[in-house]
């Protein structure tokens, strides 16, 4: 089965950088890559999702970036602010779904 | 109605009772999902319903009995759980009735259950 691998598991960085979260995935047939933002007691929400048929998508300061030869998917968060801080889980779907383990972003002020 | 729900937010129950989780969804979502999550951990699959017809089971316990009484309710029964079935269980839905199929899955708040 898809097997995912999500680094860092902890990412800390000042308010404003930019922040990168790598995932690999083991199934070359996987077709869908979601990544979900998770606050502390809150549930999963997606916050961008890229389709195999696609290198890069953008949406404001979210972006994702997909290697197909690779197997591996970036997300970028670019001018972090506090309300960022939170765990990110990628996924990567063919027929089911496989998260990450996650990982845990802080954004100091 | 853009939310999925789920009932109760909490439950607490012994490892002989019977219980069961409530899921709702009004946005006509054909595909919905049961996930278990433990703490500092990701979301685990557990049962996908299509069309109100079970399509995927994760090999999961039959001590865990999904049902799917129509297009917008989705119940997990519970019997005879481990305290190690502790965890946060999460509703899923997405619109097309394909799971998995590119389309967004929309989550529910969760019950968190302790099993003493």
């Amino acid at each position: 089965g898809e097997n995912v691998e999500q680094h860092p598991s902890t990412l800390s960085v000042q308010e404003g950088d930019s922040a990168v979260i790598k995932c690999t995935y083991s199934d070359s047939a996987s077709n869908y890559f979601p990544w979900y933002k998770q606050e502390l007691g809150k549930r999963p929400q997606l916050i961008i999702d890229i389709r195999s048929n696609v290198g890069e998508k953008k949406d404001q300061r979210i972006a994702v970036t997909l290697n197909k030869t690779a197997k591996h998917f970036s997300l970028h968060i670019t001018e972090t602010q506090p309300e960022d801080s939170a765990v990110y889980f990628c996924a990567a779907s063919r027929n089911d779904m496989r998260f990450g383990a996650g990982t845990r972003l802080t954004v100091k002020p | 109605d853009t939310e999925v729900t789920q009932t109760p937010k909490h439950l607490v129950m012994g490892m002989t009772n019977k219980k069961s989780l409530k899921c709702e969804q009004h946005m006509g979502h054909r595909a919905m999902y049961w996930y278990k999550q433990k703490a500092k951990k990701p979301p685990e699959l557990m049962f996908v319903y299509s069309y109100e017809k079970l399509s995927i089971n994760e090999s999961v316990p039959s001590r865990f009995s999904p049902e799917c009484p129509n297009s917008s309710l989705l119940n997990l029964h519970l019997h005879a759980l481990q305290p190690e079935d502790s965890a946060l269980y999460l509703c899923a839905s997405s619109q097309d009735g394909t799971p998995f199929s590119f389309s967004e899955q929309y989550f529910g708040p969760g019950t968190r259950l302790t099993v003493t």
